[in-house]
């Protein structure tokens, strides 16, 4: 099992500022994602973080909005930039080993103001 | 994206009665996986079935998985208000090699009546 620690817990950010997300694991983990969770809706991946090489985003999702840093098998950072009302939501932080269930922090919940 | 769906996307039941959620998928997986997410907060994995299983169980729950019709089901008897929250099925591509993220249904919204 793994236990992620998630930073902020929430905030309500000014449009068209940055928030950086971090997101913290208690043991080395290859393979870590990011979801974005809109209000009342389900969970959309946003980004795969492997350390050692760049974030792969999924259809719809940008590195110049959503930047990501991995710079160890414990830690990972995903920016929210530039932000607007529709980027208001829950994002989470996961991670998972091969084909076994993922675990997941505890969310950020975004509101863009 | 998604590929999930999810019916019913909301149920109310008594307490003590049992909840049926159904999920559908579109593509070939390795395993189907239920989380329970509480208040808009993190999720918490409740089972895991693989592809060449047909049921399993834990506690009080109960999933079955027909790959031919590319469904699966959950099933919670003997309904405690503490169950109430939100629940999804993901899915864990087969092509993927275990390096993907997972696919999620819409989920459905559970409310036990006390």
């Amino acid at each position: 099992s793994a236990v992620i620690s998630q930073k902020p817990s929430r905030d309500i950010c000014q449009r068209g500022t940055s928030l950086t997300i971090q997101c913290q694991v208690d043991s080395q983990v290859t393979m870590m994602f990011w979801y974005r969770q809109q209000p009342g809706q389900s969970l959309t991946l946003i980004a795969t973080a492997n350390q050692g090489s760049e974030a792969t985003y999924e259809s719809g999702f940008v590195i110049d909005k959503f930047p990501i840093s991995r710079p160890n098998l414990t830690f990972s950072t995903l920016t929210v930039s530039n932000m607007s009302p529709e980027d208001s939501s829950i994002y989470l932080c996961s991670v998972k080993t091969g084909y076994t269930e993922a675990f997941f922090g505890q969310g950020t919940r975004l509101t863009v103001v | 994206s998604q590929q999930g769906e999810e019916d019913p996307q909301a149920l109310s039941i008594q307490e003590g009665e049992n909840a049926t959620m159904n999920c559908s998928y579109k593509t070939s997986i390795n395993n189907l996986q239920w989380y329970r997410q509480n208040s808009g907060r993190g999720l918490v994995h409740l089972i895991l079935i693989r592809s060449n299983e047909r049921e399993k169980h834990s506690g009080r729950l109960r999933v079955t998985l027909d790959t031919s019709k590319k469904s699966s089901s959950l099933l919670i008897t003997a309904s405690r208000a503490a169950d109430t929250a939100s629940y999804f099925c993901a899915t864990d591509a087969q092509s993927g090699g275990g390096a993907d993220g997972l696919t999620f249904g819409k989920g459905t919204h559970l409310i036990i009546q006390p």
